[in-house]
């Protein structure tokens, strides 16, 4: 069956320290997504692309980037992680009609 | 994108039929009308979508009024698993879907 997948799942870092995020799914959608997920907040719209090569910035890209090299993959990279960082991290590839959440990753900086 | 307004949390008893509201008065001519749920720490789970229709699947009916400003979901036999922050978002049908997710209703099932 069709998956997305993240890892880790959790994930303890410093201050300043660079972090990548996977992203991993096998649906084939050219949609995908990432999104940020605080106590007391909704989602936030991080990064998004519609294809390969393509990212576009969301709400709240910030000290955040995203690469697209193939249809499967969207890591997600924290170039030098800070406190304010710390959150759960949700994948997300969608078609036209809905998107499909990945198990989310939970990012501690200390 | 039209910005939509739902109560902050709702009960409904186990087997009842779980009506959830949205208030979306700006919503355009273009704009579909989308409901996702999370359950506790879990990443969101598309529910249904609809334009204008009303909208049915295995999970919940949609209906949406004719003027289109507001909608309500609907759980017909509610059950715990259905205890969960239930989000509704007004998005156009396009390529993108960058949905913006609100703060949601949080549904409690009780038993």
């Amino acid at each position: 069956d069709a998956e997305i997948t993240q890892s880790p799942r959790h994930k303890i870092t410093e201050t300043g320290r660079q972090v990548t995020l996977a992203c991993h799914q096998t649906w084939n959608h050219n949609n995908m997504f990432w999104y940020r997920q605080d106590l007391g907040h909704g989602l936030r719209l991080i990064h998004y692309s519609y294809g390969v090569q393509d990212t576009n910035k969301g709400e709240v890209s910030d000290g955040y980037s995203v690469s697209r090299s193939n249809t499967e993959d969207l890591p997600l990279t924290l170039e030098s992680a800070a406190s304010s960082q710390t959150s759960v991290y949700f994948c997300a590839s969608g078609n036209l009609d809905e998107q499909f959440f990945g198990p989310g990753t939970r990012l501690t900086v200390l | 994108d039209a910005k939509t307004t739902q109560p902050t949390s709702m009960d409904c008893a186990e087997g009842r039929a779980a009506n959830l509201p949205c208030n979306h008065s700006t919503i355009s001519g273009n704009e579909y009308v989308y409901w996702y749920r999370q359950i506790h720490s879990q990443g969101p789970q598309y529910i249904i979508h609809g334009l204008k229709n009303n909208e049915t699947n295995e999970m919940a009916s949609l209906i949406i009024t004719e003027d289109r400003k507001s909608s309500t979901l609907i759980l017909p036999h509610a059950t715990l698993r259905d205890t969960a922050v239930y989000y509704c978002i007004v998005q156009k049908g396009n390529y993108g879907q960058n949905f913006v997710f609100g703060p949601g209703t949080r549904l409690s099932v009780l038993p």
